[in-house]
């Protein structure tokens, strides 16, 4: 059974910093990785998705690794903001038996950037 | 703009009654998903939807039911069976068989019951 893991769980780092958030899984056998920002009380947005065949995707201030031999995805975030806070989370998908593809979820990393 | 709704937002209901989620999208994507997320946990899927009049379990299928009627539309109902309906409900869309492409979700309905 997929495992997803965020460390850590809260994150505060002064503006203008960057920073790297965390995310471990416990099968290497995936077909993506995604990474979502959840506002409070929203929903999920897309930041960003590597296939398995990649190895990092850029948008913006944001970069995402993947290293699947050793289960770790990265998120770097360039020249925080305070509108970078936020939780991020990210997500594992494989291929069932099915055909169809089940994304496990881990449970965040809440940022804070401090003004 | 294109996007997913949901509705309401914020939902009371009394123990032992049926509360009907809605979520409509005008994506024009062909599949759906219900999840449920609580604290300290990642989300959950309920049920998904492929297609029109067709629909999956997901991992804790128990206590809800779901229809297809429409490629808009995806309501999830928390019967009074599920034991522990006090949670955040997030729908999602994507198209079929998404292969790489993300899902798009909607802002939620925190139902909450007494």
């Amino acid at each position: 059974k997929q495992e997803v893991t965020q460390i850590p769980a809260a994150l505060s780092v002064p503006e203008g910093e960057n920073l790297v958030l965390n995310c471990s899984f416990t099968d290497s056998a995936i077909y993506n990785l995604q990474w979502f920002r959840q506002d409070p009380g929203k929903g999920l947005t897309s930041l960003l998705l590597i296939q398995s065949s990649q190895r990092e995707q850029t948008s913006g201030r944001l970069n995402a690794s993947l290293d699947k031999s050793s289960g770790r995805s990265t998120l770097y975030i360039a020249a925080s903001q305070p509108g970078d806070s936020a939780t991020y989370l990210c997500a594992v998908g494989i291929l069932s038996n099915f055909g169809n593809e089940k994304l496990t979820f881990g449970t965040g990393t809440r940022l804070t950037i401090i003004p | 703009d294109g996007g997913i709704t949901q509705s309401p937002k914020y939902l009371f209901r009394k123990e032992g009654q049926n509360v009907t989620l809605s979520c409509e999208q005008n994506l024009n994507h062909d599949a759906m998903y219900w999840y449920r997320q609580d604290p300290g946990q990642g989300l959950r899927l309920i049920y998904y939807s492929q297609i029109v009049n067709d629909f999956q379990k997901g991992d804790i299928a128990e206590g809800y039911s779901v229809s297809r009627e429409k490629k808009e539309s995806f309501p999830l109902t928390v019967t009074s069976a599920q034991k522990n309906p006090t949670a955040f409900y997030l729908c999602a869309s994507s198209i079929r068989d998404r292969g790489n492409s993300p899902l798009h979700f909607g802002n939620g309905t925190r139902l909450t019951v007494t």
